[in-house]
């Protein structure tokens, strides 16, 4: 079973510069997950999606921050303009059942911002 | 909203010693995992709690479910240098997963 993909890897641009990230969630997983890992912090949810629909975005700052999931599979996050404090690994993660379940992890994207 | 804290923060271990590491909910809990983070990689999940007082074992480690559902410890006997890595619980109440900051566990051989 293949995992949970994500793209790119790694990503270094400036400040007030945009990015976007790519998630693949494993196949048949209706929950999917981005979260945001700062250096010595435990994940923290940033948007909860169940198939294509927002279940909980309310640590997203939207100002800045957008998240879709078109056609229920495939996730994008986005970060326009960029700030110092967004540097962090994008770890993006599916569940199967509807977010009860083990929550299985991607291998992240590292973001530095300059 | 929910917090979810846990201690300590670090720990050293020479290889062969015991470790545990504790978490605390500010709210109670449905529900609780453990994660696992290898230095350079992702959390992967270990476990998951959800009865009160339910213990559950997977080789040398020992997970525990508080009483209240407020509370739960993962525990490991004699630690190898392949328990390496950051560990994570992550508590469900009304809102989605919580995680904590986590234990680094660090084995000196």
């Amino acid at each position: 079973e293949a995992g949970v993909a994500q793209s790119p890897r790694y990503k270094i641009i400036e400040k007030r510069q945009s990015v976007a990230f790519w998630c693949n969630p494993i196949s048949g997983h209706a929950t999917l997950y981005w979260y945001q890992q700062i250096l010595g912090q435990g994940p923290k949810l940033l948007i909860q999606f169940q198939n294509n629909g927002v279940v909980d975005d309310s640590q997203l700052p939207k100002d800045r921050f957008s998240a879709e999931r078109l056609k229920g599979v495939d996730s994008t996050l986005k970060i326009q303009p960029a700030k110092l404090e967004d540097s962090a690994v994008y770890l993006c993660a599916s569940s199967l059942d509807r977010g009860q379940g083990e929550l299985f992890f991607g291998s992240g994207t590292q973001l530095s911002v300059l | 909203g929910q917090q979810v804290m846990q201690i300590p923060q670090y720990q050293h271990v020479q290889e062969g010693e015991d470790f545990t590491t504790y978490c605390n909910s500010s709210t109670t809990l449905s529900n609780i995992q453990w994660y696992k983070q290898r230095p350079g990689g992702h959390p992967v999940f270990l476990i998951q709690l959800v009865k009160s007082g339910e213990v559950k074992k997977q080789k040398r480690l020992t997970f525990q479910f508080g009483e209240a559902k407020k509370n739960s410890s993962l525990h490991i006997t004699a630690t190898q240098t392949t328990d390496v890595g950051t560990y994570f619980c992550a508590g469900r109440g009304n809102t989605p997963l919580v995680f904590g900051k986590g234990t680094r566990l660090s084995v000196i051989a």
